[in-house]
């Protein structure tokens, strides 16, 4: 079946510039995340979602960054004024019931944003 | 949150069994043990996660040690397409982490033909 899946794949944005970054997850799953993934690092939490409910945030590193998910099935994750240090590959992933830890995480492609 | 330690980095012959390592001294009771690998330009990927007691699936392997503080997870057979970032993670069966996963630096497993 249709795995998780996101878009743009690549975006150049000049400094200053808005940008919206968008994940389709697989139907019916309640849960979903956004990571941000530096060069050479592991991915880092930036959000969750269950359903439309955002109920933790705590890893979206500034006021600049929001998400949404306002129909509990796909979400959008907006950075305005981009600044170089925005410039990483964002990571979207979904499940059934991401609060269990029996569940498993599906990852979509990334979106790989470059700030110049 | 409970961390992870794994080496930076092994490498294998194709054909051959490969161990990855992880180190998890102050895993709680409650912690299930997740690994997930990451290819080349992709997504990470779900690999295996267990509890207490060894597991198998298609793709590998895991085996945890008796007293939790330790597991490996076993490719029996690696292939070049199993080159990959291999990240072993804890995650907790309470708390209000909802879930997501907490990454480290992962091992960087490289296949030789």
């Amino acid at each position: 079946g249709a795995g998780v899946s996101q878009s743009p794949r690549y975006k150049v944005a000049k400094r200053g510039q808005d940008v919206a970054l968008r994940c389709d997850p697989i139907s019916g799953h309640v849960s979903l995340f956004w990571y941000q993934q530096a060069l050479g690092q592991g991915p880092e939490f930036l959000t969750y979602f269950q359903n439309e409910a955002q109920l933790d945030k705590s890893g979206l590193p500034s006021d600049r960054f929001f998400a949404e998910r306002p129909e509990g099935s796909v979400s959008t994750l907006k950075i305005q004024r981009t600044q170089q240090e925005d410039s990483a590959v964002y990571l979207c992933a979904s499940s059934q019931l991401g609060q269990l830890p029996t569940y498993e995480q599906y990852f979509g492609p990334g979106t790989r944003l470059t700030v110049t | 949150d409970a961390k992870t330690t794994q080496p930076n980095s092994m490498e294998s012959n194709e054909e051959e069994p490969v161990h990855l390592p992880c180190n998890h001294s102050t895993i709680s009771g409650t912690d299930y043990i997740h690994w997930y690998r990451q290819l080349p330009s992709q997504g990470p990927e779900y690999v295996i996660h267990g509890l207490t007691s060894n597991v198998n699936n298609r793709m590998a392997s895991l085996a945890i040690a008796e007293d939790r503080k330790s597991s490996t997870l076993i490719l029996h057979r690696a292939t070049l397409r199993d080159a990959a970032v291999y990240y072993c993670i804890l995650r907790s069966a309470g708390g209000t982490s909802y879930g997501k996963l907490t990454f480290g630096q992962g091992t960087i497993l490289t296949v030789h033909p």
